[in-house]
């Protein structure tokens, strides 16, 4: 049981580059998230999924798109990449109303 | 909208002194509370959570925190800290209905020296 895995682990972009953010849980949970960390800002939704066939955006979806491939799979995509969207990338999931499991993080730094 | 706020961007203490961080939310209606820990290096994890009942929760390492429904807020608390303990913790809330996604606070940074 791996719970939450995300893939790459570190990734240098140049502007304008594209490259999709990979997660998938084992957990069998129904809804999949997708955040970033920035420093003082704390965690900022970007997309979610409350259920498979299901994405709704967060607080920060510009520049991002998103698909939830199946049950386990919700991938994030960077059309173009841009300088401000360095920064630390989390996936969790959960079952309903319950605790929200974390990924490791994807470090992302785009020059 | 919803929003979190958390009183302390960096609290500093020595090993064996109390701490209490603060967190306040602004929703209203019911929420699930958490307070999620990050040591450096590491993703989040849970340290406790409070659904319903008893407002005084206990989590992982000695962490407590309490749910005061007419303040909006949900402490965390520690009467004596370790030098382990440095990490940044987050408090969260999460409306209890469906199709809703945490909110967190931005972070309180703790330091503690040994």
């Amino acid at each position: 049981n791996a719970g939450v895995t995300q893939t790459p682990k570190f990734q240098v972009l140049k502007t304008g580059q594209s490259m999709t953010l990979q997660c998938a849980q084992d957990m069998n949970h129904n809804s999949m998230y997708w955040y970033r960390q920035d420093p003082g800002m704390g965690l900022r939704l970007i997309y979610y999924s409350a259920s498979e066939g299901t994405t709704d955006k967060g607080e920060v979806p510009n520049g991002y798109n998103v698909s939830r491939l199946n049950k386990r799979e919700f991938s994030l995509r960077l059309e173009s990449a841009a300088p401000s969207q360095t920064s630390v990338y989390f996936c969790a999931s959960t079952w309903g109303q319950e605790t929200q499991y974390f990924g490791p993080g994807t470090r992302l730094l785009v020059l | 909208a919803q929003s979190v706020s958390q009183h302390n961007h960096h609290v500093i203490l020595s090993e064996a002194a109390s701490l209490e961080l603060g967190c306040n939310y602004s929703y209203g209606g019911t929420v699930n509370l958490f307070w999620y820990v990050q040591y450096p290096g590491q993703h989040l994890q849970l340290l406790l959570k409070y659904f319903s009942g008893d407002p005084l929760v206990k989590g992982i390492k000695g962490f407590e925190a309490e749910f005061i429904k007419s303040k909006f807020s949900f402490n965390l608390r520690k009467p004596s800290v370790q030098w382990s303990d440095t990490a940044e913790y987050f408090c969260a809330v999460k409306p209890n209905q469906a199709g809703t996604a945490l909110i967190f606070g931005k972070g309180t940074t703790l330091s503690v020296s040994s």
